[in-house]
């Protein structure tokens, strides 16, 4: 009964190598979100999609690509991995993109990537 | 200078401590102010959720927001072993789709 999911949840790499973060929900929820949390903790945007639709992209390498099958899933794609990518993807959806704040995000339990 | 602050610590307190946690902020345009909860390998939570100046009660926690200060706190009264974890505030200014948060501060209640 897992509302956010993601896989994979540990992901170990090498530097130079592509990697896709899966990313499901079932609450029926209309908006989707990719953050980055560092080792100090600080959790950062990275991307939202709307129905499909890009709506936030931060200031984030051309290396990560988001991609939105359908409004049930967003998965994240990184190419050309470097040692600075290691940190903790959090997906999160929330019922719509209108009201951050009232409107509950729910985070999925993270994806540990580590690139050596 | 980041757009919110929050001391990380470390926080150490005993069960049945009262705990204070807080951030600032930089942007005046913020109106919705939340604090998140994460335990260890999870995903963050929302915990409580404020619009504007005033406070919030909801059982043991209570969060105060003073836009004059630009200044948040997290109260949670009668702490127990199960509220260790790391409490991220986060604010939003309504106008777009995004939340600030600031870097979390870890807590340890010790039984």
């Amino acid at each position: 009964d897992t509302a956010v999911s993601q896989t994979p949840k540990y992901l170990v790499t090498q530097m130079g190598n592509d990697k896709s973060i899966k990313c499901e929900q079932n609450l029926g929820h209309d908006t989707m979100y990719w953050y980055k949390q560092d080792s100090k903790k600080f959790l950062k945007i990275m991307f939202s999609y709307n129905n499909k639709e890009l709506i936030i992209n931060e200031t984030v390498p051309n290396r990560f690509s988001p991609k939105s099958p359908d409004k049930a899933h967003l998965n994240l794609h990184i190419n050309s991995l470097e040692l600075g990518d290691s940190a903790v993807y959090f997906c999160a959806s929330s019922l719509s993109k209108t009201s951050p704040h009232t409107d509950t995000q729910y985070f999925g339990p993270g994806t540990r990537l580590t690139v050596l | 200078q980041k757009e919110v602050e929050q001391d990380p610590g470390p926080l150490s307190v005993p069960e049945g401590a009262i705990v204070s946690l807080n951030c600032t902020y930089s942007n005046s345009a913020f109106q919705y102010f939340m604090w998140y909860r994460q335990y260890s390998r999870k995903g963050p939570e929302l915990l409580m959720y404020t619009y504007s100046s005033g406070n919030k009660e909801d059982g043991r926690f209570t969060a105060q927001v003073d836009k004059s200060s630009k200044y948040i706190s997290l109260f949670i009264r009668d702490s127990q072993p199960s509220d260790s974890a790391t409490y991220l505030c986060a604010m939003s200014d309504g106008g777009d789709y995004k939340l600030s948060f600031g870097a979390g501060t870890t807590v340890t209640v010790r039984a």
